[in-house]
């Protein structure tokens, strides 16, 4: 079956270390986000990449690192830059076109500071 | 800067009452999304919204756009326990490009 996996589901971090969210899928979608949500609040957008080794900066892009090496891969990497890392993350998938829609969701990970 | 506004944030309803939940975006769009999230899960998509009077219904759940008011609204009849959750509304401003979250609406439902 098609999807996004993402891993770890929950990631513990102690302070002033860098940590790596993995997101992978294999529904050959072009474009890939990621998200962070805090408690009782909406998703922001941290980064997306429309196209293997190109990405965009999103609304809280600072603190955080990402790589597009391969198109069913998008890592995310909270740096220690990042000073209030502890949220649930989000990655998402979509097709690109405007006779597509619809973005796919993996199940997140979340990730607390120690 | 696209900005969406939902409202109210907190709702809670009696079982068997109806209610609407409202999205407002600041920016042209034809594509609006609505997803439900269960508290520690991730989300799970409702409607996808693409034209201007499009209205989608499933089970208890109907939404609508109206594009040129920039709002989309999210109707609940006949309330059961089980549409407890936060609701989220989600507007993407070209094909691909982004999907800008509303701040949600925690939905309580109480026998």
């Amino acid at each position: 079956d098609g999807g996004i996996t993402q891993s770890p589901k929950y990631l513990f971090r102690k302070e002033g270390q860098n940590v790596t969210l993995s997101c992978e899928q294999n529904l050959n979608h072009d474009a890939m986000y990621w998200y962070r949500q805090d408690p009782g609040q909406g998703l922001r957008l941290i980064y997306y990449s429309q196209i293997v080794n190109d990405f965009q900066k999103g609304d809280i892009a600072e603190g955080y690192s990402v790589s597009r090496e391969k198109k069913e891969s998008f890592p995310l990497t909270v740096t220690s830059a990042q000073k209030n890392p502890t949220a649930f993350y989000l990655c998402a998938s979509s097709t690109l076109g405007t006779e597509y829609y619809g973005y796919t969701f993996g199940s997140g990970t979340r990730l607390t500071v120690v | 800067e696209l900005k969406v506004e939902q409202n109210p944030l907190f709702l809670s309803m009696q079982e068997g009452k109806n209610y609407t939940i409202y999205c407002n975006y600041s920016t042209t769009s034809d594509r609006l999304y609505w997803y439900r999230q269960d508290p520690g899960k991730s989300l799970e998509s409702l409607f996808v919204l693409l034209s201007n009077g499009a209205v989608k219904q499933e089970g208890r759940l109907m939404a609508s756009l109206d594009t040129k008011a920039r709002l989309s609204t999210l109707h609940i009849t006949a309330a059961v326990h089980d549409l407890s959750a936060t609701y989220f509304c989600a507007v993407e401003e070209t094909s691909g490009s982004r999907l800008t979250f509303g701040e949600g609406t925690q939905l309580t439902v109480n026998p």
